[in-house]
């Protein structure tokens, strides 16, 4: 079975300071790892995802991941936090093995962004 | 082009009443999920169609819940009679049949309480 675990329901950040969500996984198979973002109102974005090619994935809006296999991990980052980057943020992983399979989902980290 | 769409965006009902969900999936998308959270938790699968066929129902809560997708188009879950329990977001996504990296693009969810 797969699992995502992600530190900090609630995560403040300055305007401009670094953004760093934390995302650990578990998986008995290779991963796909994916970071969406909902907005107020909004269905859930994908912000960007592996798939087993290049370890540093970069995102829509400035972000980026890097998968790490010896942690099993998957965090999330931006240099500079924009206001508008205040969302809830989801770590996934994929047990895709060639075909659409579900996503297994973190428990969510809603980002504050403050002046 | 249109995205995936949910109807209705919130519904309110009473214990041991019914309700009806529906969601239209981005046009040619063959595959359609049906997600949950309930509050404060991570979002969880119910169960996944392949145009009209169930590919995994493994998912689901119980048999109160009912879900439908004729002709492989939109698709509808119903919750009969519902419980105190079974408030949260629902949440449909889709993807392409030849998407091999499972990438869902979800609708906005329907807010069901239950009192």
């Amino acid at each position: 079975a797969q699992s995502v675990t992600q530190l900090g329901s609630h995560v403040s950040v300055s305007e401009g300071a670094l953004v760093l969500l934390r995302c650990n996984y578990s998986s008995s198979v290779p991963p796909y790892l994916f970071w969406y973002v909902q907005y107020p109102n909004q269905g859930l974005q994908l912000l960007l995802k592996y798939t087993s090619a290049a370890t540093l994935v970069k995102g829509i809006n400035g972000f980026e991941a890097e998968f790490k296999k010896s942690e099993t991990s998957f965090h999330l980052t931006k240099p500079s936090a924009h206001m508008s980057d205040a969302a809830e943020y989801f770590c996934a992983v994929s047990d895709l093995s060639g075909t659409a399979s579900k996503l297994t989902f973190g428990t969510g980290t809603r980002l504050q962004v403050t002046l | 082009e249109a995205g995936v769409t949910q109807f209705p965006s919130h519904s309110v009902i009473e214990k041991g009443q019914t309700v009806t969900l529906r969601c239209d999936p981005i046009s040619g998308h063959d595959n359609l999920y049906w997600y949950r959270r309930v509050m404060g938790k991570e979002i969880k699968f119910l169960l996944h169609f392949v145009k009209e066929s169930k590919q995994d129902e493994s998912g689901m809560p119980n048999n109160r819940f009912l879900a439908e997708r004729t002709g492989g188009t939109y698709s509808t879950l119903k919750v009969q009679p519902a419980e105190l329990e079974d408030s949260g977001v629902y949440f449909c996504a889709s993807s392409p049949w030849d998407r091999v990296y499972n990438e869902q693009f979800f609708g906005p969810g329907t807010r069901l309480t239950v009192l």
